[in-house]
């Protein structure tokens, strides 16, 4: 069966400081990956996208950079972090043609 | 993208049925309605999906009319567990990335 892991669940990082979230799948070849951020309270903003090794598309303007190292292995980065970029960071997956899985999350906040 | 419209909230009891509607009034040819549940501080859990008439699985059923301008989500005698987020989000589904847009969801709250 399908899994995909997301660490660390929680980070406290300063303002300036660079991020760096990392998202794993297992138990599938060549799945489509996604970053989403959830503000609180709010619906879930998607981030990034990617369909292959080294292919990413970004969905909105900010702060935020994503990379696909290798198959199964979404990252997403900030080389400075600021205030407005705290919130609940989801990892979901998906096949082509079918709908997403999510992952656990990670709470980030920026102080 | 089409925008989907749902209340923001629904009040039930336990044993109840629940049905959450969403209107989708641009929705395209090859869209597809996917709904989702979101406890806090998880990730969105897949509950059901379809493209016409309709869909019945272990957890709930999706009715679409002939129109697919609307949608409903119909949950069999909820539980305090079912107190969730639901979110109706509305999308083609293609090789590449399947872009779905997230609203506000409704805010289900089940009491005894």
């Amino acid at each position: 069966s399908q899994t995909i892991h997301q660490w660390p669940a929680t980070l406290v990082q300063p303002v300036g400081s660079p991020l760096s979230l990392e998202c794993t799948v297992e138990g599938t070849s060549n799945p489509n990956l996604y970053w989403y951020r959830q503000a609180a309270g709010r619906g879930l903003q998607l981030l990034f996208y990617s369909v292959g090794i080294g292919q990413i598309s970004s969905e909105v303007p900010q702060n935020l950079s994503a990379s696909r190292p290798q198959d199964r292995q979404f990252i997403l980065s900030s080389k400075k972090l600021l205030l407005s970029d705290s919130g609940f960071y989801l990892c979901a997956w998906s096949v082509p043609n079918r709908y997403q899985y999510f992952g656990p999350g990670t709470r980030l906040t920026v102080t | 993208l089409a925008k989907t419209t749902q209340p923001i909230s629904m009040d039930s009891y336990e044993g109840q049925e629940v049905n959450i509607t969403c209107s989708h009034n641009n929705i395209a040819t090859n869209d597809y309605i996917t709904w989702y549940q979101q406890f806090p501080s998880q990730g969105p859990r897949f509950i059901i999906q379809g493209y016409k008439t309709k869909v019945t699985n272990e957890v709930a059923s999706l009715f679409i009319p002939a129109d697919r301008k609307s949608s409903t989500l119909s949950l069999p005698r909820v539980s305090l567990s079912d107190t969730a987020v639901y979110y109706c989000l509305v999308g083609i589904l293609t090789g590449g990335g399947n872009k779905l847009t997230f609203g506000t969801g409704t805010q289900l709250k089940v009491e005894l």
